[in-house]
């Protein structure tokens, strides 16, 4: 099984409509970091994670990290077709080793007009 | 300024062929990384250079063939490709300064190759 479980894998959401994509590791999460990618291009770092029941936000999305570091959420608020594309999470699992994060299997997110 | 750029966008080689990509960043970010992307599929790291330095080579195949000539600069030399090597290549960098905090990593827009 993935050390880093994403979900869901696609998501079809109506314009203007909220929605929710979540990672989850049974590790402590040192660092969970949350990207955007659209096809063929490189990825957008949107926000970082570090510290049990952190919460940021910029403009619609906000993520949190829960108390326990082991899961994440990405909640966008009133979705717009710029936000389509795939959300990827990454994380830091070993304090150590922070430059090897794994990698979440990504979330497609479609907006329908 | 968070840019990491990378040139060529796009490249398609013959396997007998040699060729670079190359990456650039100009944030002061002492550690940089190669990674591959095939389709569907989130980044594999390849290699990543602190302080200039190879520190992580992911038993990555020796035609792949990483150089780091300066903080900025990050190649990748590309020899006797195979067709299986055809992927996106995202070069990323951090501040990486220190080996147990967390940083985010940036990421350039990628080289899209093709091997025939």
């Amino acid at each position: 099984s993935q050390e880093l479980e994403q979900s869901p894998q696609s998501l079809i959401v109506q314009e203007g409509k909220n929605l929710t994509i979540n990672c989850t590791s049974s590790k402590t999460l040192y660092g969970l970091y949350w990207y955007k990618q659209k096809y063929g291009e490189g990825l957008i770092f949107l926000m970082m994670l570090q510290k049990g029941g952190e919460e940021k936000s910029h403009e619609k999305i906000t993520a949190k990290l829960d108390e326990k570091k082991q899961q994440s959420s990405l909640h966008i608020t009133a979705s717009q077709p710029s936000h389509a594309g795939i959300y990827l999470c990454g994380a830091d699992i070993a304090r150590a080793s922070n430059y090897q994060l794994i990698w979440g299997a990504g979330t497609k997110l479609i907006i329908k007009p | 300024d968070t840019e990491v750029t990378q040139t060529p966008k796009h490249l398609v080689m013959g396997m007998t062929n040699k060729k670079s990509l190359k990456c650039e960043q100009h944030m002061g970010h002492r550690a940089m990384y190669w990674y591959k992307q095939k389709a569907k599929k989130p980044p594999e790291l390849m290699f990543v250079y602190s302080y200039e330095k190879l520190s992580i080579n992911e038993s990555v195949p020796s035609r792949f063939s990483p150089e780091c000539p300066n903080s900025s600069l990050l190649n990748l030399h590309l020899h006797a490709l195979q067709p299986e090597d055809s992927a996106l290549y995202l070069c990323a960098s951090s501040q990486g300064d220190q080996p147990s905090s967390s940083y985010e990593q940036y990421f350039g827009p990628g080289t899209r190759l093709t091997v025939t």
